[in-house]
């Protein structure tokens, strides 16, 4: 049972416009949030990361918003570039500070159109 | 520049062969991750250490895999014996007090079991 959803696997946008992508999950226990991005044939990369404790964090072109009682999250690029163009896992995770544990959704391919 | 390093970057080998994949964390860091990747299931947690002690393998078949940290430099995980369904890219991440949470990847290994 994936406690970690990413319901699109893909999703293509014009640059220039915003790309939205979505995150939901299960455990109300979860209270910290992270995004990674991944290029091929490489590891994932933190992008940008959020506490339960707030509903939106910013760092440049990237916001995530959060939205607890409907255990969702979303990651916001505006504007898109094409070197966005990468997938994107958003994972959620239980802990203390230094250790926590992550699980991860299964990904969305995003496209950035030039 | 701190950088998790994995080794092999690929790997092919038989059924039934043993295959054995290392992982250097960056140092300082406390804790290290063990992940696989598949399309399905895109980012699972196999296994993860604090200060060398295993926390959780959980995710790990047991009867098959195996994984150590022989010191605080090295982490290990073992396929044996490796079977097609392990084809996937296994990735090693780490992170520890100072790190905000976050985890930092390798590159992985790609694993291709014949």
């Amino acid at each position: 049972d994936q406690q970690v959803k990413q319901n699109s696997p893909s999703l293509s946008v014009q640059e220039g416009r915003i790309s939205i992508l979505n995150c939901d999950y299960t455990n109300s226990m979860f209270d910290y949030f992270l995004w990674y991005k991944k290029y091929p044939a490489e590891g994932p990369t933190f992008l940008i990361s959020i506490s339960s404790i707030k509903d939106k964090n910013e760092d440049g072109r990237f916001t995530v918003f959060l939205n607890k009682s409907a255990k969702h999250l979303s990651l916001h690029i505006v504007p898109s570039q094409p070197g966005d163009s990468a997938v994107y896992f958003c994972a959620a995770g239980v802990g203390t500070s230094g250790t926590y544990k992550y699980i991860f959704g299964t990904g969305t391919r995003l496209k950035v159109l030039a | 520049d701190a950088r998790v390093t994995q080794t092999p970057r690929h790997k092919v080998t038989e059924m039934g062969q043993e295959v054995t994949m290392r992982c250097q964390p960056i140092l300082g860091h406390n804790t290290v991750f063990w992940y696989r990747q598949t399309m399905m299931q895109g980012l699972e947690l196999l296994a993860y250490f604090r200060n060398r002690a295993p926390l959780d393998d959980s995710g790990m078949p047991k009867d098959r895999f195996s994984a150590e940290m022989p010191d605080a430099t090295l982490a290990t995980l073992k396929i044996q014996p490796s079977e097609p369904r392990d084809s996937a890219v296994y990735f090693c991440a780490s992170g520890g007090p100072g790190t905000d949470n976050e985890q930092f990847f390798g590159p992985g290994t790609r694993l291709t079991v014949l």
